[in-house]
């Protein structure tokens, strides 16, 4: 089973700044990874896959690279409405499907 | 609009047993993969189960094989979630999850439905 592993747990950053979130794997995962945003009480939401490919609606600030095993999602100007939490999931070896344990990024 | 809306969750005693619907609207159900994700209080996400849209190939967490059966009705736009000899350790917002046609992520969520195992 690959393990995925987020950091930092928590980032706290200030509205109009950027925010940089990291996800590692176990071993390679080519660049079958997807990023999940979740805020409370509501599903996740599908941000980025294929590492770099936004989803259908998703805004240009959000951007995802990496392969192998290092991957990032930067988010480049934060709004209010990008405060929630983050989840990277491997899709290259499965299953099972495997998620990162989640970054909360916060209000700094 | 594409929707995806869960159903069945409860209270239910370990041991027991319970079956989650997932409706599917707005897009041509049988031609998607499906999973069940849950999300125990407070904790991350972790994939439960997957089938293809022909309802052939199924696949298992380890956490759930054994007890678990996903299955799906084409005709009738929905997928199921049958949970037997359910543990605490169950216990969790159970989500159903469609794949993506190019690629093995999970493009459209439901809401959600609790299930909540305990005496």
């Amino acid at each position: 089973e690959i393990v995925m592993t987020q950091s930092p747990a928590t980032l706290s950053v200030s509205p109009g700044e950027r925010a940089t979130l990291s996800c590692r794997a176990s071993q390679s995962v080519s660049n079958n990874l997807a990023w999940y945003q979740q805020k409370p009480g509501q599903a996740p939401r599908l941000l980025i896959y294929g590492a770099s490919t936004r989803a259908t609606g998703i805004p240009a600030r959000f951007s995802g690279s990496g392969s192998g095993t290092e991957f990032t999602l930067t988010i480049s100007s934060l709004q209010s409405e990008d405060f929630a939490v983050y989840y990277c999931q491997q899709y290259n070896n499965w299953p099972p499907y495997t998620f990162g344990q989640g970054t909360k990024l916060e209000i700094k | 609009e594409v929707l995806l809306v869960e159903s069945g969750g409860g209270l239910v005693q370990p041991g027991g047993s319970l079956r989650l619907s997932c409706a599917a609207s707005g897009f041509t159900f049988s031609t998607y993969e499906m999973n069940w994700v849950r999300q125990a209080p407070g904790k991350g996400l972790e994939w439960v189960s997957f089938i293809t849209g022909s309802g052939i190939t199924i696949f298992y967490a380890d956490s759930v094989k054994g007890r678990f059966t996903i299955s799906r009705d084409n005709a009738n736009n929905s997928l199921y979630l049958q949970m037997n000899s359910l543990r605490a350790e169950d216990t969790a917002v159970y989500y159903c999850a469609r794949g993506h046609l190019a690629v093995d992520a999970f493009d459209i969520w439901g809401q959600g439905t609790l299930v909540t195992v305990s005496s």
